[in-house]
């Protein structure tokens, strides 16, 4: 039982480059989430998810898009990375109103 | 629009006192409050999880609060240690949707 895996753990990219995370769960949650953490800005929300084929925006969506179609897998895309979008990347799901994390990627955009 | 607060920021404290750190929010409708811990390059474990109608929750050294009503919560934490140093950051469930605080990172002197 893995819990919450995200991948992958470091990237850098340059500014205007496309990429896909992947956060994958295996234990049959219905909700989750991608937050991005930042110095200073704490923990906010991207996109979340209440189940396979659903998505909906959080408090920072411009300039991502996700996609659920796999109840167990959550992708989040940058279709052209900027470097305002260097930060920690963190997904979560929950079950019984307890959210579990993944360990995070890192990302930087140059 | 729902701001969760965290004071202080940061807090020292010698090894084998008892701490409190603060949580407070601004909308009193929230469905529960979850307390997590992250360790540097890591992602959050959760650590209590209080329901609206719960006034408190207790693991260990660690008994969190919760007075809806004020907006306030306090993550008490007895008699510290030096592996209690990490961040610790308080989230309110509005919705569908989790808004965390920014943290108080704690730093217990052996």
């Amino acid at each position: 039982n893995a819990g919450v895996t995200q991948t992958p753990k470091f990237r850098v990219l340059k500014t205007g480059q496309s990429m896909t995370l992947l956060c994958a769960q295996d234990m049959n949650h219905e909700y989750m989430y991608w937050y991005r953490q930042d110095p200073g800005m704490g923990l906010r929300l991207i996109h979340y998810s209440v189940g396979e084929g659903t998505t909906a925006k959080g408090e920072v969506p411009d300039g991502y898009n996700v996609s659920r179609l796999k109840k167990q897998n959550f992708l989040l895309g940058l279709e052209s990375a900027a470097p305002s979008q260097t930060s920690v990347y963190f997904c979560a799901t929950d079950h019984r109103d307890e959210q579990y994390f993944g360990p995070g990627t890192r990302l930087t955009v140059t | 629009k729902q701001e969760v607060t965290q004071i202080p920021a940061a807090l020292s404290v010698p090894e084998g006192e008892n701490l409190v750190l603060n949580c407070s929010f601004t909308d009193s409708a929230i469905y529960n409050l979850q307390w997590f811990r992250q360790d540097p390059g890591k992602g959050l474990t959760s650590l209590l999880l209080i329901q609206s109608s719960q006034r408190e929750q207790t693991s260990g050294r660690l008994n969190a609060s919760l007075d809806k009503s004020s907006g306030r919560s306090t993550l008490y934490i007895a008699a510290s240690q030096p592996g209690d140093s990490a961040t610790y950051l308080c989230a309110v469930k509005v919705g569908d949707k989790i808004i965390f605080g920014k943290g108080t990172r704690l730093h217990i002197l052996p």
